[in-house]
């Protein structure tokens, strides 16, 4: 598709349960971002793929969180044993490389609620 | 303390109204300023940036400023549309010599009334 590609767009699911989301980045696009937005705030930074590698993932809040991109292309995004205050939307971004001034394009997010 | 402070948190204006959105930062250095347009449900979308040397950037009815000096910016959007009601995320990227590592402002929402 011409756009980022997110899914599901919504997932819901009860404490303590494993979730997947995942990121069809724009083609071509080797930089990727998952960010985290609560109701009312602005995104927040997750963490930030160049390629394959994750080259910065400060922004994942513990280890219940964890992103893969194992072909440099598609990203999933995995969290364990999920918590209440997990809720949130989850956005994905891609750029054509990471750097310069280039847009971050975005997906339309998948809205995680945690029951 | 937040390093991008947006103003006013809401706004509502009739329609064909112009109107200003303020946004404050304290990220020095910094490598450029975007705004982004969020509609509800939706992902941001990029409508300007803006790199540290320019005052001004327009894309179509919207017209992004920046003074660096005093670390402000401003969104101002001319003739609204319904279609305008939306959120406007100012986003600053630090200058590291890396990657662009967005910080978000959390917005104003603005309403256009017909």
């Amino acid at each position: 598709g011409a756009g980022v590609s997110q899914t599901p767009s919504n997932k819901v699911t009860e404490k303590g349960k494993y979730v997947e989301l995942r990121c069809d980045p724009i083609s071509g696009h080797t930089a990727l971002y998952w960010y985290r937005q609560s109701l009312g705030q602005g995104p927040e930074f997750l963490i930030y793929f160049q390629g394959t590698g994750a080259a910065d993932d400060s922004g994942l809040p513990n280890d219940r969180f964890f992103a893969v991109r194992p072909e440099g292309s598609v990203s999933t995004l995995k969290i364990q044993r999920t918590e209440r205050g997990d809720s949130a939307v989850y956005l994905c971004a891609s750029s054509l490389t990471g750097t310069g001034n280039q847009p971050q394009h975005f997906g339309d997010g998948t809205r995680l609620s945690i029951l | 303390k937040n390093q991008v402070e947006q103003s006013p948190q809401s706004l509502i204006i009739l329609e064909g109204k112009n109107c200003t959105l303020q946004c404050n930062y304290t990220v020095s250095p910094f490598s450029n300023l975007r705004w982004y347009k969020q509609d509800t449900g939706r992902g941001p979308v990029s409508l300007t940036i803006m790199t540290f040397s320019e005052n001004t950037k327009s894309n179509g009815r919207y017209t992004a400023t920046l003074d660096a000096d005093t670390k402000q910016s401003s969104l101002h959007i001319t003739a609204s549309q319904l279609s305008d009601s939306a959120s406007y995320i100012c986003v600053v990227t630090p200058f590291s010599g890396g990657y662009n590592k967005l910080i978000f402002g959390a917005g104003t929402r603005l309403a256009v009334h017909p």
